[in-house]
């Protein structure tokens, strides 16, 4: 079952703009983990924020989780073509659950 | 260091035979796990392996299998293949046997006919 939902679902924006993708869930989490996807190949680890942080930069990315509404949003800045792929969060619950379970992804296409 | 490596790339199989994939984790790494992702199911959990012991599953039918070997080398196998076995399936390893900063590889894309 998908624990995290991505909206949108798809995201179009010109070179340079920034774009906010953001991820719901529905338990407590230990972690969540936001990953990049290029048309159907492996995914790519982008950063991770703990449930006791509530804002993380690398580079270009900013992630916050709102733990309180079960929410977590991903802002890329200055956004270039070679940006255009898929953008999954998941969710680690802990415990002895030792798995990611992934929403279903936001679509993001930067044109040049 | 190496990434982890999925083999084979792709595969075309028939219904009703079986299938082994393979995935290398990145070295030191102990915890494979491995996902299923379709266009209408997204990215679903199949199995988590950490010293040779698998300490979680998800929700498939038995038809799905894994193991993992001493050297941290996981398989998985898929037996009797139905159509909508047509995946790609993808491994993850990580360093603490959490999920945490799991590290994918490439996939491997399975075409059932």
């Amino acid at each position: 079952s998908q624990q995290g939902e991505e909206d949108p679902q798809a995201l179009s924006i010109q070179e340079g703009e920034n774009a906010t993708m953001n991820c719901s869930y529905k338990t407590s989490i230990n972690n969540l983990q936001w990953y990049r996807q290029n048309s159907g190949r492996g995914l790519v680890h982008l950063i991770l924020i703990r449930s006791n942080e509530r804002e993380k930069h690398s580079g270009r990315l900013r992630v916050t989780l709102d733990t309180s509404k079960k929410s977590s949003s991903l802002l890329i800045t200055a956004s270039r073509a070679a940006d255009t792929a898929s953008y999954f969060c998941a969710t680690d619950s802990g415990g002895s659950n030792y798995k990611l379970t992934f929403g279903k992804g936001t679509l993001l296409t930067v044109n040049p | 260091k190496a990434g982890v490596t999925q083999t084979p790339r792709y595969l075309i199989k028939t219904r009703g035979q079986q299938v082994t994939l393979s995935c290398s984790p990145i070295s030191g790494h102990r915890s494979v796990s491995w996902y299923q992702q379709t266009p209408g199911q997204g990215l679903q959990f199949l199995f988590e392996y950490f010293s040779e012991t698998q300490r979680n599953k998800g929700n498939f039918p038995g038809r799905f299998s894994g193991r993992q070997f001493s050297n941290s080398r996981s398989e998985m196998n898929v037996s009797t293949l139905e159509l909508g076995d047509s995946a790609l399936y993808l491994c993850a390893s990580s360093l603490q046997g959490r999920a945490a900063e799991a590290f994918f590889g490439q996939g491997t894309r399975l075409t059932v006919v």
